[in-house]
């Protein structure tokens, strides 16, 4: 089994729906919680970071993290073409001296319909 | 503020041979982790310097190795390519925050290894 789960996909949505994207995860040390948009042939940018449990809201952008479930959520209001991409859900614990790495899931694959 | 840059972008070697991809990050950040990228396994962590030092590493042979300089700039070399070595390779930056704190990391565009 897999430290994060992450539905792959994909999802096609009307322009203008709410999305909910989800994860899972296993590992109850995790602390930190990121969402991050990939464009095609793009690195990865950074969304949200979220630091234990809470909401945090940013713009048309809403990251959910409950740690007592194991589940982390991010809304997508208002959706636009342009949002359309694959988004990972990420996650880390720190390690000795601050080290990090951090555990991905798979990627939804999100396009979003004019 | 530049971003995190990777050389080259695209990359064809065959079986066998060895490849040497390069990361600057952005200024000011001391931390470089590596990750691959591939349809099957998704992101997955290679190794993270600091300091010029290894401080964590993930789950790949010892044939995935790096460095990082004074200046930060990171490098990491594959030797001994295997056809399942084909993959995006992510370089991500932090800063690196005192304390023990997490830290945002940034990712550079990638370079997308082919190996035939």
């Amino acid at each position: 089994q897999k430290e994060v789960e992450q539905d792959p996909g994909p999802l096609s949505v009307p322009e203008g729906a709410i999305v909910s994207l989800n994860c899972t995860y296993s590992n109850s040390a995790f602390q930190y919680f990121m969402w991050y948009r990939q464009y095609s042939r793009k690195g990865p940018e950074l969304l949200m970071y979220t630091y234990s449990s809470g909401n945090k809201e940013d713009g048309r952008f809403t990251a959910q993290v409950d740690k007592s479930s194991k589940y982390i959520s991010l809304f997508i209001r208002d959706s636009q073409p342009s949002d359309s991409a694959t988004y990972l859900c990420a996650m880390s614990a720190i390690g000795i001296q601050g080290a990090q790495k951090l555990v991905f899931g798979q990627g939804t694959r999100l396009t979003i319909n004019p | 503020k530049a971003g995190v840059t990777q050389t080259p972008r695209y990359l064809i070697k065959t079986r066998g041979q060895q490849v040497t991809l390069s990361c600057s990050p952005i200024s000011g950040h001391r931390s470089v982790s590596w990750y691959q990228q591939t349809p099957g396994q998704g992101l997955q962590f290679l190794f993270e310097y600091f300091s010029e030092t290894q401080r964590n590493k993930g789950n790949f042979p010892g044939r995935f190795s790096g460095r990082q300089f004074s200046n930060s700039r990171s490098e990491m070399n594959v030797s001994t390519l295997e056809l399942g070595d084909s993959a995006l390779y992510l370089c991500a930056s932090s800063r690196n925050l005192a304390g023990g704190r997490g830290d945002t990391q940034y990712f550079g565009p990638g370079t997308r290894l082919t190996v035939l």
